[in-house]
């Protein structure tokens, strides 16, 4: 069965600085995609970046980064120059398949220190 | 605006009085899906549909049912509810299996 661990459950970084959060899968399936999310205080969940197991370079979205390691089965974030607004669980995700389901890590606790 | 729509945001209820939470998008998605959370847990599936009459279970979907009569809509229903179905649950959709899904704002449930 597949499934997603995150072994951080709670992060500090200091303003202006990178951070890297933790994401391993583990699947026999070639074909999956892996999402990370966002969620703030206020509990929404929002969508921050999207890398597929054929994509041959790691997806970047503005300060957000994938750091995608086939081999190792890893799909860590990477959030570059950190602020405040940063401060959330995140959640790594993953989709097996066609339409199935999609699984996801217990989340890491991010606080950014001013 | 594209959204996923879920009510209500808050509900308090009493063991065994049934329940529903309504989800509805407005994207013409094909593929729904219920997840709750729970702290240390992350987040877990309940039900999710590939299509109108095409619905399946997730990873906890004891206690829970689902319906998809209509492409937009997709609730949750607790025909008998207890207390450890107190969570914050998610309904969610996306348009394909490359695109993310699309959450609602939550419904924090609490059975007492």
């Amino acid at each position: 069965a597949q499934k997603i661990t995150q072994t951080q459950p709670g992060m500090f970084v200091q303003e202006k600085e990178a951070v890297t959060l933790d994401c391993t899968y583990d699947t026999s399936d070639p074909s999956y995609g892996l999402f990370w999310y966002k969620q703030p205080s206020s509990g929404e969940m929002i969508f921050l970046i999207y890398q597929g197991s054929y994509d041959q370079q790691n997806a970047t979205e503005g300060r957000y980064s994938l750091n995608f390691q086939k081999a190792r089965k890893s799909a860590n974030l990477v959030i570059s120059a950190s602020q405040l607004g940063d401060s959330a669980m995140y959640f790594c995700a993953m989709r097996l398949g066609g339409y199935q389901k999609v699984t996801f890590g217990t989340g890491t606790k991010l606080q950014v220190i001013p | 605006e594209a959204q996923v729509t879920q009510n209500p945001r808050y509900l308090i209820t009493v063991t065994g009085k049934k329940l529903t939470v309504t989800c509805s998008q407005n994207m013409n998605h094909e593929y729904m899906s219920w997840y709750r959370q729970d702290p240390g847990l992350g987040l877990r599936q309940i039900y999710y549909s590939m299509n109108v009459e095409v619905t399946d279970k997730g990873d906890v979907p004891e206690g829970y049912k689902v319906s998809r009569k209509e492409k937009r809509n997709f609730p949750l229903i607790l025909e008998s509810p207890s207390p450890n179905q107190t969570s914050l649950y998610f309904c969610a959709s996306r348009a394909d299996y490359n695109s993310p899904l699309h959450f609602g704002n939550g419904t924090r449930l609490t059975v007492t």
